[in-house]
């Protein structure tokens, strides 16, 4: 069974702040991908990254950095100089190669930055 | 490009009652998925569709839910007779590729059942 856990449910934060969000993934399959979602108020989910369980290389897209820990089965992801427009539901979520091979996805971490 | 589109955006419907939501995906994309997200939980994956074969629907709840994708582009989810447990956001999305591919999320349906 596969299983994603987002223990933070809700993150305030004051504008200029650094904040990580915390992924923890449980799978027995060797190939899989994880992907970190963003939810505005508006409701569709936006893509922002996957990652493959074979790269654990870390990745820093602007203010957006995500580090994988295949040792501690993390994917967590860090808001540097958050603003408001980063205001939303955080949704890490796993693919994995055996199975019904569909993607599960956590329980969200809701964040709010303050002005 | 557009996105994929979702129709309609809210729904209220009484329990019993039958209800369908429509769905476009993005044009060249050959996966189509249909999540259930219940307020202040993840998305679930209902069912999911290679063009037109159904690749998974083990999560989908086959004595009231169906679903078709009709020539391998829209697709449809309909839902009879509903319950209150149904109330929730029905998001569309579609890839490329298969699951393991960068999906795009419509804005999703707002069901409620009163």
């Amino acid at each position: 069974a596969q299983k994603v856990t987002q223990a933070q449910t809700e993150i305030s934060v004051v504008e200029k702040e650094d904040v990580t969000l915390d992924c923890v993934y449980e799978t027995r399959d060797t190939t899989y991908y994880l992907f970190w979602y963003k939810q505005p108020p508006s409701g569709e989910l936006v893509f922002l990254i996957r990652r493959n369980s074979f790269d654990e290389q870390n990745e820093i897209s602007g203010r957006y950095s995500w580090n994988f820990q295949k040792s501690t089965s993390s994917f967590n992801f860090t808001i540097t100089a958050s603003q408001v427009v980063d205001s939303a539901v955080y949704f890490c979520a796993l693919w994995n190669s055996g199975g019904y091979q569909k993607v599960t996805f956590g329980t969200g971490t809701k964040l709010q930055v303050i002005p | 490009e557009a996105g994929v589109a979702q129709s309609p955006r809210y729904k209220i419907i009484e329990k019993r009652q039958s209800v369908a939501f429509w769905c476009n995906p993005i044009s060249g994309h050959a996966t189509l998925y249909w999540y259930q997200q219940i307020l202040g939980q993840g998305p679930k994956l209902l069912i999911q569709f290679q063009n037109n074969g159904v690749v998974d629907d083990s999560q989908l709840p086959k004595d009231r839910f169906s679903a078709e994708r009709l020539k391998g582009v829209d697709s449809t989810l309909k839902i009879q007779p509903a319950k209150l447990e149904d109330s929730a956001v029905y998001l569309c999305a579609s890839s490329r590729g298969g699951g393991n591919t960068e999906a795009f999320f419509g804005q999703g349906t707002r069901l409620t059942v009163v």
